[in-house]
């Protein structure tokens, strides 16, 4: 059975710091993985995916994330944070095509003036 | 084009209730996926209609149901109510194109408050 962790439930960073968010995922086949954020009171938004190639992909708004097979993790970075940023992050694996995620707890970032 | 759209955003109903959330998919779009967000037991997968059949079910209690019309809309239902299943509901449509990633796309959710 798959599962996702994500350590930190809530990250406080100062604006302009880099920001990393960790996620290790377990699986006993070949996932894909996918970083959502979810702003207060909206759905969930993709921010990004790996599907397969280049273990490093980036998003359009400076979020990028490196998938590391030996370590199982995929861990999502930003070089500088905004306060736009602060959002809930959730970290996600999926078996098929994107269907029928299993999400990890969430990651609350916040960032400061 | 017009996004995921759930009805009602907010809902309150009381213990033994039952209650029907609806989810109408990006036109064109024919998989419709439901999840389960609490603060607790975090996102979780509750299943996934296709072509107004359920492909997929997550680990959840007969009271849970759906269903999914001819024009994909989709509806859930709980039956016999309980406090635990306040939650965020949210639903997630994606085009199904076989054998190629296909975008998940989300709704706002529905907030179900059960007193």
């Amino acid at each position: 059975a798959q599962s996702v962790t994500q350590l930190d439930s809530q990250v406080p960073v100062f604006e302009e710091a880099p920001v990393e968010l960790r996620c290790n995922y377990s699986s006993s086949v070949s996932v894909y993985l996918f970083w959502y954020v979810q702003y207060p009171n909206q759905g969930l938004q993709l921010l990004l995916k790996y599907l397969s190639g280049s273990t490093l992909v980036e998003s359009i708004n400076g979020f990028e994330a490196e998938f590391n097979k030996s370590q199982t993790s995929f861990h999502l970075r930003k070089p500088s944070v905004h306060i736009s940023d602060t959002a809930e992050y959730f970290c996600a694996v999926s078996e098929g095509y994107g269907q029928n995620f299993v999400f990890g707890p969430g990651t609350r970032l916040s960032v400061l003036p | 084009k017009a996004g995921v759209t759930q009805t009602p955003r907010y809902l309150i109903k009381t213990r033994g209730q039952q209650v029907t959330l609806s989810c109408s998919p990006i036109s064109g779009h024919r998989s419709v996926s439901w999840y389960q967000q609490t603060p607790g037991q975090g996102l979780q997968f509750l299943f996934e209609y296709f072509s107004e059949t359920q492909r997929n079910k997550g680990n959840f209690p007969g009271r849970f149901s759906g269903r999914q019309f001819s024009n994909s809309r989709s509806e859930m239902n709980v039956s016999t109510l309980e406090l635990g299943d306040s939650a965020l509901y949210l639903c997630a449509s994606s085009l199904q194109i076989a054998e190629k990633y296909n975008e998940q796309f989300f709704g706002p959710g529905t907030r179900l408050t059960v007193l």
